[in-house]
């Protein structure tokens, strides 16, 4: 069965550095993998995908997220953090078929001045 | 804007009675997801839904059912509340082969 890990449960940066959020993935084909964000009070917002081909993919709000199958890892980055990227993140795998996506727990940004 | 609308954002209940949290999609999506969000647990998915008429248990379906009996629209039944199904309900959507989940804002449901 397809498994998701976050190891961070909670990581706070300041405004302005880099971010990295950790994702690995236990599955044993090529899978589907994205990145949402969680704004406090609200529904999860896609930032990215990967299917195939470049293993660097670009999303929206500047991100951007790496995938290296020998690691099983999907990390997303951002080079400068802004205050309003304070939200929790999710990673999530799938895998074609349509079945339903599996979610992490989550890790969740606090961004301070 | 392609909406997924959940009719209520906070709802209070008390134990026992019979819930209906609905869902409705205006984006023509096939598929359509039920999940439930708590601190430290993730995103766990209790039912979903491929077409019209058609439900598929997820990972923690006790204690709830669903109906679709249209395409847009995708209800989750808490048959009679207890005090363990508080939490933050999401409902999302999405077309056949595509992974673009579109979520709704949530229903955060407090069982007394």
């Amino acid at each position: 069965a397809q498994s998701v890990t976050q190891p961070d449960i909670h990581i706070t940066v300041s405004e302005g550095a880099s971010l990295e959020l950790r994702c690995n993935y236990s599955y044993g084909a090529t899978p589907y993998l994205f990145w949402y964000v969680q704004s406090p009070g609200q529904g999860l917002q896609l930032l990215l995908k990967y299917f195939s081909g470049d293993t660097l993919v670009q999303g929206i709000k500047g991100f951007e997220a790496e995938f290296k199958r020998s690691q099983s890892s999907f990390n997303l980055r951002k080079p400068s953090v802004h205050w309003s990227d304070a939200a929790e993140y999710f990673c999530a795998v799938g895998e074609a078929g349509n079945t339903p996506l599996v979610f992490g727990k989550g890790t969740r940004l606090s961004v301070i001045a | 804007d392609v909406k997924v609308t959940q009719s209520s954002r906070y709802l209070v209940k008390r134990t026992g009675e019979k819930v209906f949290l609905e869902c409705v999609q205006d984006m023509d999506h096939e598929n359509m997801f039920w999940y439930r969000q708590d601190p430290g647990l993730g995103l766990r998915l209790i039912y979903f839904s491929y077409d019209v008429k058609m439900k598929e248990k997820g990972d923690i379906p006790e204690g709830y059912s669903v109906s679709r009996e249209k395409k847009e629209r995708f209800s989750l039944i808490l048959e009679s509340a207890s005090t363990n199904q508080t939490s933050m309900y999401l409902c999302a959507s999405s077309y056949t082969g595509s992974y673009g989940y579109t979520f709704g804002s949530g229903t955060r449901l407090t069982v007394v």
